[in-house]
């Protein structure tokens, strides 16, 4: 079964860093291109950004409110996404899940709440 | 990039048919038949229902399907069933190497 857990997420202050963890399971991991997209709660989607496979470059994308702040990257030997999120905001409290795909996202995991409050 | 425009809410009756439609401009959904719709249930992750503009994911009803006319999406939902009622979000993949989505719009099944 195909199945994607995030952690990672907390408390943190404004200006703080944290960094998201996603566990990969049920499929070619390494073949895959994957997304972070967070919520905010009772409000809407919003992505983050995109790692594209090795084979694709191994490239990143990045929505504007975080470029330049937050990193995404991947362990494929251990099946991993990661979010590397540094000079947090309030804005960018959520709940981030990670996602298989590169413009449309078929698989989601559960999320993990980032909180960033003084 | 703008998030793309979609009505608040729409509703309608068990059996009846319903469109949600998710306008853009040239630059996304006008030029890209990149467009995917996810509904989501309360306290769920969004599910993928329509990517690429029209194509349904393998296990996604039949009575699910989009279309896109110049800048605006539509996400078409025939037979309307109580199970239905959820949230809809739409995406686009722009010009600009990003993903962008709707506001959002709530289903209600009368």
């Amino acid at each position: 079964e195909e199945q994607l857990v995030e952690s990672g997420g907390g408390l943190v202050k404004p200006g703080g860093s944290l960094r998201l963890s996603c566990a990969a399971s049920g499929f070619t991991f390494s073949d895959a291109w994957m997304s972070w997209v967070r919520q905010t709660p009772g409000k809407g989607l919003e992505w983050v950004g995109r790692i594209r496979s090795k084979t694709a470059g191994g490239t990143t994308d990045y929505a504007a409110p975080v470029k330049g702040r937050f990193i995404v990257s991947r362990d494929d030997s251990k099946n991993t996404l990661y979010l590397q999120m540094n000079s947090l905001r309030t804005e960018d409290t959520a709940v981030y899940h990670c996602t298989l795909g590169g413009h449309y996202f078929g698989l989601w995991g559960q999320g993990t709440l980032v909180t960033v409050s003084s | 990039q703008s998030a793309l425009t979609q009505p608040a809410s729409v509703s309608g009756s068990p059996g009846q048919s319903i469109t949600v439609s998710c306008t853009g401009t040239s630059s996304d959904i006008g030029e890209y038949n990149f467009v995917s719709w996810y509904q989501q249930h309360p306290g769920k992750v969004p599910k993928l229902i329509i990517y690429d503009v029209s194509e349904r994911p393998s296990g996604v009803s039949g009575r699910f399907s989009g279309s896109k006319s110049g800048n605006t999406a539509s996400l078409t939902i025939s037979g309307l069933q109580a199970e239905d009622e959820a949230d809809y979000y739409c995406s686009s993949y722009p010009s600009s190497n990003t993903v962008i989505f709707g506001g959002g719009t709530k289903l209600t099944v009368l």
